[in-house]
């Protein structure tokens, strides 16, 4: 079974603040795939990265950051320099192998993240 | 390129209605997906398509629900008898076939209130 955990449930910082996001995850698949999600108050999700678990390379995309680490089953999401739009609800989450049934994604409860002016 | 629609946004009903949700994927893309999300957690899965075929049904999708998907197009999430307890987000998401292409992208949601 899969399972991804974020322990961190609301975080609040004040603009201009650099931020992480935490994400453990659990599976048994070899091969997976990592995701982030954003949820702003509007509430459609919005696609922000995927990783594969044979490609460790961290990424940054503007202010955005991610920390791939398989030693510790750790996907973890930095936002440097934070803006009062990042402001959202923030979900990693997991799928298997393959391109049939176990592409399903798997979610963790969210980190509601407010940015305060 | 238009995104993922949905319709309705919010659906309003009676216990023991039957209601009917409509998901239109983004164009091309083969495999569909719908999720419920309940205040406070995540999206939690419910049932896949490729194409026309309902591949997978989560142990969620009571004798209730069902979900159609003809032609491989649009899809439908119907749910018979409505309880309390359906109240929620029903997202639909789609992505591309092959084995580069990963990535679901999701609709606005309809929001169910059964009252």
């Amino acid at each position: 079974a899969q399972k991804v955990t974020q322990a961190q449930t609301e975080i609040s910082v004040v603009e201009k603040e650099d931020v992480t996001l935490d994400c453990v995850y659990e599976t048994r698949d070899t091969t997976y795939y990592l995701f982030w999600y954003k949820q702003p108050p509007s509430g459609e999700l919005v696609f922000l990265i995927r990783r594969n678990s044979f490609d460790e390379q961290n990424e940054i995309s503007g202010r955005y950051s991610w920390n791939f680490q398989k030693s510790t089953s750790s996907f973890n999401f930095t936002i440097t320099a934070s803006q009062v739009v990042d402001s959202a609800v923030y979900f990693c989450a997991l799928s298997g192998p393959g391109t049939g049934a176990n592409s399903k994604l798997t979610f963790g409860k969210g980190i509601t993240l407010s940015v305060r002016p | 390129d238009t995104g993922v629609s949905q319709d309705p946004r919010h659906k309003i009903t009676k216990r023991g209605q039957n209601v009917t949700f409509r998901c239109d994927p983004i164009s091309e893309h083969n495999r569909l997906y719908w999720y419920r999300q309940t205040l406070g957690q995540g999206p939690e899965f419910l049932t896949y398509f490729q194409n026309e075929a309902q591949l997978e049904k989560s142990r969620l999708l009571s004798d209730r629900f069902s979900a159609e998907r003809p032609k491989g197009s649009f899809s439908t999430l119907e749910i018979q008898r409505t309880e309390q307890g359906d109240s929620a987000m029903y997202l639909c998401a789609s992505r591309a076939g092959g084995t580069l292409a990963y990535e679901q992208y999701f609709g606005p949601g309809t929001r169910l209130t059964v009252t």
